[in-house]
């Protein structure tokens, strides 16, 4: 079985740290990873996806693939309160002609102002 | 453009009782995925579609569930015979082409009493 591994947390970090959300994947056959942010009784939004290994920015945050260690990571700059949500990672490709993705049980962020 | 819509956001059901879930998935997007999320729980693969081919039924629990997709657009998840376990959150999500960033919609809270 593929697994996506991520600790649950939760991680509670002040207004304004750096927060640093890490997964570890084992499907070396997937090249496309993502991260979705979760809020309280919504579905999950995307927040970034990345094709191989890498680093891809978008303001506050930063995805960075590591394939020779199956490591994904977010970063987030200058957290606000408003980061507080469960963050999710996810691997996909093919895998014997289905494309389904692996999702991590996510991570609990919570920001304190 | 709009995105994914899923109809009920909420269904409250007796034990015993089918219901029918809707997903209508991006516009133009091909594959279409089934996730079940139970309190604090991760995601858990139900069913994949993808254009005309045969579903990918890999993660239906039991016999109790099934999917359809009419025209490739729109997607109706039923469950037979609702049992209390079968009380989660109802998860859909689409893609195109398979394989990449996924798109999810509100979802549908389940309860069976």
């Amino acid at each position: 079985q593929k697994e996506v591994e991520q600790d649950p947390g939760p991680l509670s970090v002040p207004e304004g740290a750096i927060v640093s959300l890490n997964c570890t994947y084992s499907n070396s056959a997937f090249q496309y990873f993502m991260w979705y942010r979760q809020y309280s009784r919504k579905g999950p939004e995307l927040l970034m996806y990345t094709y191989s290994s890498g680093n891809k920015e978008d303001g506050r945050f930063t995805a960075q693939v590591d394939k020779s260690s199956k490591y994904i990571s977010l970063f987030i700059r200058d957290s606000q309160p408003s980061d507080s949500a469960t963050y999710l990672c996810a691997d996909s490709g093919a895998s014997g002609g289905s494309y389904i993705p692996t999702f991590g049980r996510g991570t609990s962020l919570i920001v304190h102002p | 453009g709009a995105g994914v819509s899923q109809s009920p956001s909420n269904k409250v059901t007796e034990k015993g009782k089918d219901v029918e879930l809707r997903c209508d998935p991006i516009s133009g997007h091909t594959a279409l995925y089934w996730y079940r999320q139970s309190l604090g729980q991760g995601l858990e693969f139900l069913i994949y579609f993808q254009g005309n081919s045969a579903p990918d039924k890999s993660g239906l629990p039991s016999d109790r569930f099934s999917a359809e997709r009419t025209g490739g657009s729109v997607s109706t998840l039923t469950i037979q015979r609702t049992q209390q376990e079968d009380s989660a959150v109802y998860l859909c999500a689409s893609s195109s082409p398979p394989g990449y960033e996924q798109y999810f919609g509100p979802g549908t809270r389940l309860t069976v009493t």
